[in-house]
């Protein structure tokens, strides 16, 4: 069975660094058809993407957020790997991994709430 | 980057009506385009992708149809469980981008 799962907090405050983690199970994150993206939801919002790494482990990120984000992944865990810095009230949003596969996002976790609030 | 535009932003309809949702994009996507249904307090679930396919277990109630920079999902005789939000996706250029999303409500 293939799934997506993220972990991470569910409140920061201003200014903090948020690390998030999607573990995936049933496919290889080295699969060279396949990648992993985040994507996030502010409450009553459209869906924003964020963040991808590449199955040859190549990034590539928002043009918007590039300087607060970092993707990465450990394939011995089956896990990626987002940390965003300085985060804002702004930010507070639901967080998903997605599986990218043939180009499209066929498989999504649940998502994380993450709110940002002193 | 590719500016996805739904419409209309609400839809109102009865269990048993058709849907049409409207994706224009600002520039071609061809046909790389998909679509999303998302529940609340689920995540997105792929319905249909090259514009016209349909996802695994995506019942045939769902098509989608165009190409270029104005392309449709239709859904037929809409089921209770149909009333949701449904996003357009682009995939032709990278990064990929999302349409703000149409509300299918129970009119």
């Amino acid at each position: 069975q293939v799934t997506l799962k993220e972990s991470g907090p569910v409140l920061v405050k201003p200014t903090e660094t948020l690390t998030l983690t999607c573990t995936v199970s049933g496919f290889s994150l080295s699969n060279d058809r396949m990648g992993v993206s985040w994507i996030r939801q502010p409450p009553g919002k459209a869906l924003e993407w964020l963040a991808h790494i590449f199955s040859n482990d190549e990034k590539s990120y928002s043009s918007s957020l590039r300087t607060r984000l970092t993707i990465t992944r450990d394939t011995s865990k089956s896990q990626v790997v987002l940390t965003m810095t300085n985060m804002d009230p702004v930010d507070t949003a639901t967080y998903y991994c997605a599986r990218l596969k043939d180009w499209y996002f066929d498989l999504w976790g649940r998502g994380t709430l993450v709110s940002v609030s002193s | 980057e590719i500016v996805l535009t739904q419409s209309p932003a609400t839809l109102s309809l009865s269990p048993g009506e058709t849907a049409t949702l409207s994706c224009r994009a600002s520039q071609t996507v061809y046909g790389y385009l998909a679509w999303f249904q998302q529940k609340p307090g689920q995540p997105p679930r792929l319905l249909i992708y090259d514009a016209s396919k349909r996802a695994t277990g995506i019942p045939a109630r769902f098509s989608g149809s165009g190409s270029g920079t104005d392309l449709t999902l239709t859904i037929s005789s809409l089921e209770p469980e149909d009333f949701a939000v449904y996003y357009c996706q682009q995939r032709r250029s990278w990064p990929p981008t999302f349409g703000q999303g149409t509300k299918v409500e129970i009119k």
